[in-house]
């Protein structure tokens, strides 16, 4: 069975202080993982997606990056805008749906 | 404006009174899901549909109906609420091939059975 686990669930951060969320994943056959960000109250926005171990992509503050266990969400020099839960989902080749994990609640403090 | 929408945004019900809550899509997606959201579980899947006449279950679809007829609609339908029932509902929407394998989300529509 596929499974995403996210940690810290919670993280409290200075502005401009840096840091990284991890996503560890168990799947059989990874076709993607997707990192979302989610608003109180409202729709999960995408932000990425990573297909093979060592892919990366970037995104004003946020870089995504991959290994074959793990995928990390570091936001450089945050601002008080990127407080949010940012959420980690896999698929698998078999093109099952998305499994999500519970996601990681960002505070960002001015 | 690529979208997904979803209507109603809230809705206060009584146990037992069939509901409806629709979702449309206008960027032509075959894949179309619907999840529930719940406070310490996550977003979980409802059901979910490859393309027009095709459905499956999710991984929590006890209580729930889908149908897709039309590629932009997936409606979700209610026959009996009951108070577990009781979440935010997310619908969305992405393309099934292997070079665009976004979801993308509709804004949620806040469900509460009494």
């Amino acid at each position: 069975e596929d499974q995403v686990t996210q940690s810290p669930e919670a993280l409290r951060l200075q502005e401009g202080e840096s840091s990284s969320l991890n996503c560890s994943y168990t799947v059989s056959g990874l076709r993607g993982l997707f990192w979302y960000r989610q608003d109180p109250g409202k729709g999960p926005e995408f932000l990425f997606t990573l297909y093979s171990a060592g892919e990366e992509k970037e995104k004003e503050r946020l870089k995504a990056t991959l290994t074959k266990k793990e995928s990390f969400l570091h936001i450089t020099a945050p601002k008080p805008e990127d407080s949010a839960t940012y959420l980690c989902a896999v698929r698998n080749s078999g093109n099952t749906p998305l499994v999500f994990g519970k996601g990681t609640r960002l505070s960002v403090i001015a | 404006e690529a979208q997904v929408t979803q209507n109603p945004r809230y809705l206060i019900t009584v146990t037992g009174k069939k509901l409806t809550v629709t979702c449309s899509q206008n960027m032509n997606h075959e894949y179309m899901s619907w999840y529930r959201q719940d406070p310490g579980l996550g977003l979980r899947q409802i059901y979910y549909s490859m393309n027009v006449e095709v459905t499956d279950k999710g991984d929590v679809p006890e209580g729930y109906k889908v149908s897709r007829k039309e590629k932009r609609n997936f409606p979700l339908i209610l026959e009996s609420p009951s108070p577990n029932q009781t979440s935010l509902y997310f619908c969305a929407s992405g393309s099934i091939h292997t070079s665009t394998d976004t979801q993308y989300f509709g804004p949620g529509t806040r469900l509460t059975v009494l």
